[in-house]
């Protein structure tokens, strides 16, 4: 079946500094994948997608290349801010028959320290 | 457009009692589902619905019922709690046209099952 694995956390940063989440995943179809974010209180939200092999999805500075060779799908951003604390979810939605089922990572919490 | 809501935000209930536990979106959407979030274990989905009349199982359905008889409703009930079922619960909706790329997730529920 499909799987997610993303690195354990708790990831704690420096305002400033350079983020990196991993994720890999193990799926049999063409999977898309996502990163969500939950935000403290807060639901999901969705940070940002790619559909396909080698793209790249980016958001509010957040990027990820899916990189099929190496079923990866690492989150990076370049200058993480305060407001960037939360907890970060990667996942892949995988359509077969009609199960429309999205796996999730277990999930990891970023602090951003000033 | 209020997207999707879910009713309660908080619930303690004493094992062995029921309850349902509301949601509702209105962006006329075909997929809804239910997961639950548990520390260390992400986010696992309980039941889902591809349209009015449809439902199927999730990845942990025992203990949980759910029926569709409209667009925009999804209740999950719980026959009788158990402390296992100590959770936050979140309702997540799309088109079907987009199950590839978005789902919408409600604010969430926590429940405690004392």
């Amino acid at each position: 079946g499909n799987s997610v694995t993303q690195m354990e956390g708790p990831v704690t940063l420096s305002e400033e500094a350079f983020l990196t989440i991993n994720c890999t995943y193990t799926a049999t179809g063409y999977p898309s994948l996502f990163w969500y974010v939950q935000y403290p209180g807060e639901g999901l939200q969705l940070l940002l997608k790619a559909t396909k092999a080698d793209d790249k999805g980016s958001n509010k500075g957040f990027e990820a290349t899916y990189r099929k060779e190496t079923t990866s799908f690492h989150l990076e951003k370049g200058s993480v801010q305060v407001s960037d604390s939360a907890v970060y979810f990667c996942a892949l939605s995988d359509r077969r028959g009609s199960n429309y089922k999205l796996t999730f990572g277990k999930g990891t919490l970023l602090t951003v320290n000033p | 457009n209020a997207g999707v809501t879910q009713t309660p935000k908080f619930q303690v209930l004493k094992t062995g009692q029921s309850m349902t536990l509301q949601c509702a979106q209105d962006m006329n959407h075909e997929y809804m589902s239910w997961y639950r979030q548990d520390p260390g274990m992400g986010l696992r989905l309980i039941h889902y619905s591809v349209g009015a009349g449809i439902t199927d199982q999730g990845e942990v359905p025992n203990g949980y019922n759910v029926s569709r008889s409209t667009t925009e409703d999804f209740p999950l009930r719980l026959l009788s709690a158990a402390p296992s079922q100590t959770s936050v619960y979140f309702c997540a909706s799309s088109s079907l046209a987009g199950i590839l790329n978005e789902q919408f997730f409600g604010p969430g529920t926590r429940l405690t099952v004392l």
